[in-house]
């Protein structure tokens, strides 16, 4: 079981230019959940998508939007980067049984992005 | 809104001692979750332990046990035997059941084990 996945492992834009993050979750899981982590702080959540489509969105404006995919992979799209967009963006996934949650979120590595 | 506050910014203990985390949070809910993550320099988070909030027996993990009590909303993590391994970043995590599984974390405390 190859766990949470997620490409590139770094990435390095400059202002107002657009990234998109990837992500596989574990094998089984079908719902997945992005996170911000900014340096020295804990994981914001961004938002989460089960049967690809968004299921429930943090305070993050709409420069933030995403994708899941029938294989259940997500993407992580930000437009228009900003300097305060530089953080580790966390992928964690987990399953979702007939609108029972399941409690355990495991989490990818992060891609690491820096905003010059 | 949920709120989970991590008071201890850095801690630090000896191989083979004890050491306690802080936790509290803030909710209105009475049906949740509450986690502690481990994120070491890797930066992956692992999840060290979990207590369901209508449980009041506290939950143990071999050397990792929590105090939860209710009523003071307050969730602390004991690490017994501490080893070098155990050098992370530690997140208290917050969960509403009826909400999924969209968790809200402190602000972390940074764990040195000295040898």
């Amino acid at each position: 079981d190859a766990g949470v996945t997620q490409s590139p492992t770094h990435l390095i834009k400059t202002r107002g230019q657009q990234v998109t993050l990837r992500c596989s979750p574990k094998s089984g899981h079908d719902t997945v959940s992005w996170y911000q982590q900014a340096l020295g702080q804990g994981p914001q959540f961004i938002f989460q998508y089960y049967e690809e489509e968004e299921r429930q969105r943090g305070n993050f404006p709409d420069r933030f939007s995403g994708h899941q995919f029938p294989n259940y992979s997500s993407e992580l799209n930000v437009n228009a980067l900003l300097l305060g967009d530089s953080a580790l963006y966390l992928c964690a996934s987990s399953f979702t049984l007939s609108g029972w949650y399941d409690d355990e979120q495991f989490f990818g590595p992060g891609t690491r992005l820096t905003v010059l | 809104a949920q709120t989970v506050t991590q008071s201890q910014p850095e801690m630090s203990v000896q191989e083979a001692e004890t050491v306690t985390l802080s936790c509290t949070y803030d909710t209105s809910e009475s049906n949740y979750y509450l986690f502690w993550y481990k994120q070491p320099p890797s930066r992956q988070m692992i999840l060290v332990i979990r207590q369901e909030a209508y449980k009041q027996q506290n939950a143990t993990e071999n050397r990792f046990s929590v105090n939860f009590q209710k009523a003071a909303k307050s969730f602390s993590l004991k690490i017994s035997d501490s080893q070098l391994g155990d050098t992370a970043m530690y997140f208290c995590a917050f969960m509403i059941k009826s909400s999924g599984d969209k968790l809200t974390f402190g602000t972390g405390t940074r764990l040195a084990v000295r040898p």
